[in-house]
Parts: C-alpha cells; sequence; structure tokens
C-alpha cells in the first residue's frame, strides 16, 4: 500500500456541489499538506496540519475547510464548488523531527484530480 | 516571503545531452532547498535536499544541484540525459521557520531520441 492514499482518485462534480477529499497515511508523520496544482503556477498550498488540533491556512484557503480527524487522517472540503477550483489536489506529509535528511521532505500521494462543471 | 523562479517551463534535450533546470530564491537563505520530480499520474517525489555544508548536492537518477549563495541559484543538473528522465521538475524552498514548502512553476523536461 501507499504511504499517502488519496481518494478519490479522479472526480466531476457541479458547481454547488460539496465535495470532500480524503486522505490517509502510513508514515507515522505529525505534519501533514494539501496543495493544489495549476499548469504553469506549481503547487500552492491550502492548508496545513501540525497535529490533530493544529491547522493552519496557506496561500490560498478561500472556498476550502479541511478536518484533521486523527494523526494520519486529513481531508479536504471545498463547501460549494466553482469551476476554477478545478484542479489537481496533493495530500502531502512530513516529519518534523531533528535535521536529519528526512526532515522537512514531503512525501506525496498520488493525486486527486478535480473537475468542477 | 519566500519565493522561487524556475526559468523555462519547458526544456528540450536530446538522449545523452546535458541536462540544466534553472532555478533561483529570493534573496534571504532559506533553511532547506528541494528538487523534486513529477512523473506522469503521479506525485511528486524527492531528487535532492540541500541544507548546509557541501554545496553540491548529489540526488537519485544521476541528478546533482549545485547551491550558489552568490547567485541565489540552485540549478539541477545531469551529464547524460535518458528518455526516462521525462518529467516534471519542481524546484522549492522551505519558508524561514522550516515549516512550509514554497515550490516554483515547474519545468517540463522532454527528451528527444
Amino acid at each position: 500500500d501507499a504511504d499517502v492514499t488519496q481518494t478519490p482518485r479522479n472526480r466531476i462534480t457541479k458547481t454547488g456541489k460539496r465535495i470532500m477529499l480524503e486522505c490517509s497515511q502510513t508514515k507515522g508523520h505529525d505534519r501533514m499538506y494539501w496543495y493544489r496544482q495549476d499548469p504553469g503556477l506549481g503547487l500552492r498550498l491550502i492548508y496545513y496540519s501540525f497535529d490533530v488540533k493544529d491547522i493552519n491556512k496557506g496561500e490560498i484557503s478561500d472556498g476550502y475547510s479541511v478536518s484533521r480527524q486523527a494523526q494520519a487522517k486529513f481531508s479536504l472540503s471545498l463547501e460549494s464548488a466553482i469551476p476554477n477550483q478545478t484542479a489537481l489536489y496533493f495530500c502531502a506529509t512530513s516529519d518534523s523531527l531533528g535535521q536529519g535528511p528526512g526532515s522537512n521532505v514531503l512525501t506525496f500521494g498520488a493525486g486527486s484530480r478535480l473537475t468542477v462543471l | 516571503a519566500q519565493s522561487v523562479t524556475q526559468l523555462g517551463s519547458h526544456v528540450s534535450v536530446s538522449e545523452g545531452a546535458l541536462v540544466l533546470l534553472r532555478c533561483n530564491y529570493s534573496s534571504s537563505v532559506p533553511p532547506y532547498l528541494f528538487w523534486y520530480v513529477q512523473y506522469p499520474n503521479q506525485g511528486l517525489q524527492l531528487l535532492l535536499k540541500y541544507t548546509t555544508g557541501a554545496t553540491l548536492v548529489k540526488g537519485i537518477n544521476g541528478f546533482e544541484a549545485e547551491f550558489k549563495k552568490s547567485e541565489t541559484s540552485f540549478h539541477l543538473t545531469k551529464p547524460s540525459a535518458h528518455m526516462s528522465d521525462a518529467a516534471e521538475y519542481f524546484c522549492a524552498v522551505t519558508n524561514t521557520g522550516g515549516f512550509k514548502t514554497i515550490f516554483g512553476a515547474g519545468t517540463r523536461l522532454f527528451v528527444k531520441a
């Protein structure tokens, strides 16, 4: 099984619908992130969480919300989807411990492609 | 705030030729610099990472990058391109506190036979 699993992998929905993207990890990492990828813009941070009780907005949080249900689970919700939220969404995790070679390295899921019509 | 600029959204090389992908970061030296690679229909994976110490960093698949503080650059190179190197490459830095990763816009590498 993948270290970081995202569901669904693909979703087509209509404007105004509520959508939830789910992420679970087996890395044991404390930090989890949601990024959005758009062509020519790279990845932009939507939300990040350092533990279950710590949720922070990233640079493009408007229109999105998140829930950290457990250390291993971090879901992203679009309360009322709009077409410009059509994008590829990535969940990622990282380990905050120490300064070793693995610290601050992001482990990504395979992505969730969302299309809003 | 930290920012990352990747020069060239597309780079095309012939198989066996040198690969050079350019990355510049904003003036304050970030705690960490990275290159990630994204193959089609996959998430990003780490190629290499620079923290402190030796400025030439070796990564996977024969790639390496050199940190040049005077030029605020962290360019990625590979001496001889292989068809399997065709992918999108992202330069990234952490913010000053080290808890957020900021990505460049990406460079798509094409390798011609």
